[in-house]
């Protein structure tokens, strides 16, 4: 059974930092290439950090909205990818998804960012 | 950025009905479209890849097509099921963008 699990968000306030975990299973971790997507509450969604695998030296890319800010990583020996979000925004409050833009997402965890 | 236009923002439609919602792209994305159904409370699934092949478990009822830089998804009998909320999303270059979405009701 596939499973992505996404961990680690929270309320913050606005300028702080806060890290999110996607653990997966059941399928190729270390070929897949890897996507951060959220969900703002009016329900648009964003495409907002991808990193492809090692045979692509792990490339990452990003939104302009979130660079700078923003840093995907994954650990293929853990078969997970992570999101940093750093000075974060109000903006930046939305349902955050990892996924593989294919048939696998993860379930989502919330991320709200006020003072 | 490659701007993707969605139409209709939301639509209602009874059962069996015929049913198309479409994105517009930008720019030429050749078959680097896929679509996505959203039901409340869940993440978002995919329907088709490709522009226009159909991902597994989707039933054939659901199709999509394109004509130039227009994607169509086109469900040919509206079931009880359908409701929810349609996204295209372009995967030709990055950043990746969606459309803003449509949301589909039973009349």
């Amino acid at each position: 059974e596939v499973q992505l699990v996404e961990t680690g968000g929270g309320l913050v306030q606005p300028g702080k930092s806060l890290k999110l975990t996607c653990a997966t299973s059941g399928f190729t971790f270390s070929t897949a290439w890897m996507h951060w997507v959220r969900q703002s509450p009016d329900k648009r969604l964003e495409w907002i950090a991808r990193i492809k695998d090692k045979s692509n030296n792990y490339a990452t890319d990003y939104v302009e909205s979130v660079k700078g800010r923003f840093t995907i990583s994954r650990d293929d020996s853990k078969s997970s990818v992570y999101l940093q979000m750093n000075s974060l925004k109000e903006e930046d409050t939305a349902t955050y998804y990892c996924t593989t833009l294919e048939n696998y997402w993860g379930q989502g965890v919330m991320v709200t960012v006020s003072s | 950025d490659i701007q993707m236009t969605q139409s209709p923002a939301s639509l209602s439609a009874s059962l069996e009905e015929i049913v198309t919602i479409t994105c517009q792209a930008s720019q030429d994305i050749g078959n680097w479209l896929a679509w996505y159904q959203q039901k409340p409370g869940k993440s978002p699934q995919l329907l088709i890849y490709g522009a226009t092949s159909l991902a597994d478990g989707v039933p054939s009822r659901f199709s999509g097509s394109r004509s130039g830089t227009q994607y169509s998804l086109k469900i040919s009998r509206l079931q009880v099921e359908d409701p929810g909320i349609y996204y295209c999303l372009q995967g030709y270059s990055a950043p990746l963008t969606f459309g803003s979405g449509t949301k589909l009701e039973i009349k």
